[in-house]
């Protein structure tokens, strides 16, 4: 049965302070996906990550992508009170589907 | 200028009833889902078109039925509602070049 496990699966981390929230899979991928979630609203997609080794930034946050180990991981760099919000890997995982992780839930503590 | 755009965006019904939601995108793409977020924030995907053509059916229960009248529009049929239906229901689109999907802004189904 194909898992999708993000940890840790809620985080409250102070402004300033750098984190690391980490996406295992139990199945073969070569792409890996990264969407934002804030409370009541819709995903908005962050990152792709299209093959192995694949790292990619966008302001505080980075991705990157590990196929052999079957990790992804997103890191926050200096956290501010804006990033708070619920963040989900997802991959397609050999099939034209996405599945998605359980979510992490990030709360950023002034 | 919405890209994907989902009616209506709240709906609160009595268990037994019928009821739909519309979903379009004007991005020009050509396969759209339909996913389901239960009160765990848990999300799953239940259908997928391409082109109008059903190309993921997920094991749903067959009161659900999606219905693509042209590769813009998906929307979502539920009959006999059930109280387990009461999640919210994102829609999305893929562009196929960048390999990313865009969801709608859901709809929060409460089944009473």
């Amino acid at each position: 049965e194909l898992k999708v496990e993000q940890n840790p699966l809620f985080l409250s981390m102070q402004e300033g302070k750098n984190y690391t929230i980490y996406c295992n899979y139990s199945t073969t991928s070569d792409r890996l996906y990264w969407y934002r979630q804030d409370p009541g609203k819709s995903l908005e997609s962050l990152f792709v990550l299209l093959s192995n080794g694949a790292v990619k930034q966008e302001g505080r946050l980075m991705a990157s992508l590990d196929t052999k180990a079957r990790l992804s991981t997103l890191h926050i760099t200096a956290a501010v009170h804006d990033l708070s919000a619920t963040y989900f890997c997802a991959g397609p995982f050999g099939n034209e589907k996405l599945t998605f992780g359980t979510g992490t839930r990030l709360t950023i503590i002034p | 200028d919405t890209a994907v755009s989902q009616t209506p965006k709240y709906l609160v019904t009595q268990m037994g009833n019928d009821k739909s939601i519309k979903c379009e995108q004007n991005l020009g793409h050509d396969t759209m889902y339909w996913y389901k977020q239960d009160s765990k924030k848990f999300l799953k995907i239940m259908f997928s078109y391409n082109n109008k053509e059903l190309i993921i059916n997920e094991t749903v229960p067959n009161r659900f039925s999606p219905k693509s009248p042209d590769k813009a529009h998906l929307n979502l049929h539920i009959n006999s509602l059930e109280l387990g239906d009461s999640a919210v229901y994102f829609c999305a689109s893929r562009d196929r070049g960048t390999d990313t999907q865009y969801f709608g802004p859901g709809t929060r189904l409460t089944v009473l």
